[in-house]
């Protein structure tokens, strides 16, 4: 069974830097992409961006390159989303969900993460 | 980059109603569209892809058509698990763009 499963909520400061996790089970991991959705309260979805775990090469949505990091360990079958000062419009859910197998990265996601939910505030 | 425009932004509709929600891209992205369904306080669920192509698992009164610029998501008997978000997102090209959703109750 895929799952992917995220770590629980986080309330931060601002300023402060933090990683979120998402380990995936029931598939090969280092052959599926694996995005991130961001979804501010009461808002839609966002594409922040991919990654590929086999070599790590990741794409990034131009409104967040610069102000996250994706990344993966495949020896434990995990990617992260990391930030090093988050801001209060930070606050979000933020969805891991995976993507197609290698080659043509670009089709949508099957499996999604429960969320996890991050609170910046001073 | 594409703009997706989903309408309406809410409905409100009868059980057994047919339902229509249309998603525009501000260029052509071919069939290169998805549909999701949010139910309140849920994960995002991938119901359609390929513009019409259903995934494993959604009814069958869930379809999808269109290509190019303009697409069609239709729920042609709406049932009281269907009230839900439904956003479009387009892939042809990066960023993988989602449409604003569109809501639908029940009347």
């Amino acid at each position: 069974e895929v799952q992917l499963v995220q770590s629980g909520g986080e309330v931060k400061k601002p300023g402060e830097s933090l990683k979120i996790s998402c380990k995936a089970s029931g598939f090969s991991f280092t052959k599926y992409w694996i995005g991130w959705v961001r979804q501010m309260p009461g808002e839609g979805l966002e594409w922040m961006g991919m990654i590929y775990p086999g070599d790590s090469e990741t794409r990034y949505s131009p409104s967040f390159q610069g102000q996250v990091t994706i990344s993966a360990d495949k020896s434990i079958t995990t990617t992260y989303l990391q930030w090093s000062s988050l801001e209060a419009s930070d606050t979000a859910m933020y969805y891991c969900a995976r993507g197609p197998p290698g080659g043509n990265w670009l089709q949508p996601n099957d499996y999604w993460g429960q969320g996890t939910l991050v609170t910046v505030s001073s | 980059d594409i703009q997706m425009t989903q309408s309406p932004s809410s409905l409100s509709a009868s059980v057994g109603d047919r339902v229509t929600i249309t998603c525009r891209a501000s260029q052509g992205i071919g069939n290169n569209l998805a549909w999701y369904q949010q139910k309140p306080g849920k994960v995002p669920k991938l119901l359609i892809y390929a513009a019409s192509t259903l995934q494993s698992g959604v009814p069958s009164r869930v379809s999808g058509s269109g290509s190019g610029t303009d697409f069609t998501l239709t729920i042609s008997s709406l049932q009281p698990e269907d009230v839900a978000t439904y956003y479009c997102q387009k892939y042809n090209s990066a960023p993988l763009t989602f449409g604003g959703g569109t809501k639908v109750e029940l009347k």
